[in-house]
């Protein structure tokens, strides 16, 4: 199985550029997240879905937009990107309310904004 | 925002010796807590899901220990290798908002010195 497959790995992009970065699961898990990781500050979560059609802001969620339209895919938008978008951003799926189950990550995108 | 915190920040220590490391987090509407490894190059994988208070766990040399009135867990490795050197997070939910909603700790940075 592949898991979690975050495409693409590496991206460089102009400051008001937008893009999206895709998240693709194969384990039928219900839950998928969106992180971001910045030097000395962990892994920060950004939203967070539960469920397909579903969607839910989390700590950092300003500049960035998702959508859950299939179970096993969960994009994240950049309409405008900024040089504070700059970051490795992870994706995570998990079979039900993570609370309980651990969280399934991606090998993350590394996304530098110019 | 469930505030998770961890130290130290950082450890080094020499191959063979011992060693352990703290999560803390808010004692009040505990849920549950994970441990993570998350090694230089890859993606966090999931150590242990811990929900009981007592609760303790154990996978190889690395265990871990609950204590959810006082609020922290302990992880402790047991005669550290070189293959151990990663970051170990610690999450938990976000009770007061939505246990879907998991916070990580800023991590503790394990090397261990051949």
């Amino acid at each position: 199985n592949a898991g979690v497959t975050q495409t693409p790995k590496f991206r460089v992009l102009k400051t008001g550029q937008s893009m999206t970065l895709l998240c693709a699961q194969d384990m039928n898990h219900e839950y998928m997240y969106w992180y971001r990781q910045d030097p000395g500050m962990g892994l920060r979560l950004i939203h967070y879905s539960v469920g397909e059609g579903t969607t839910a802001k989390g700590e950092v969620p300003d500049g960035y937009n998702v959508s859950r339209l299939k179970k096993q895919n969960f994009l994240l938008g950049l309409e405008s990107a900024a040089p504070s978008q700059t970051s490795v951003y992870f994706c995570a799926s998990s079979y039900q309310s993570t609370g309980m189950e651990p969280q399934h990550f991606g090998d993350g995108t590394r996304l530098s904004i110019l | 925002i469930l505030n998770v915190e961890q130290s130290p920040q950082s450890l080094h220590v020499q191959e063979g010796d011992s060693t352990n490391f703290t999560c803390s987090f808010p004692s009040s509407n505990f849920y549950a807590l994970h441990w993570y490894r998350w090694e230089t190059a890859k993606s966090p994988e999931a150590l242990f899901v811990m929900t009981l208070n007592g609760d303790e766990k154990k996978k190889g040399r690395i265990s871990a220990t609950l204590n959810t009135k006082e609020g922290y867990s302990y992880l402790y490795i047991k005669g550290s290798q070189p293959e151990d050197s990663a970051t170990y997070l610690c999450a938990s939910p976000d009770m007061k908002t939505s246990y879907d909603k998991v916070i990580f700790g800023p991590g503790t940075s394990l090397s261990v010195i051949p």
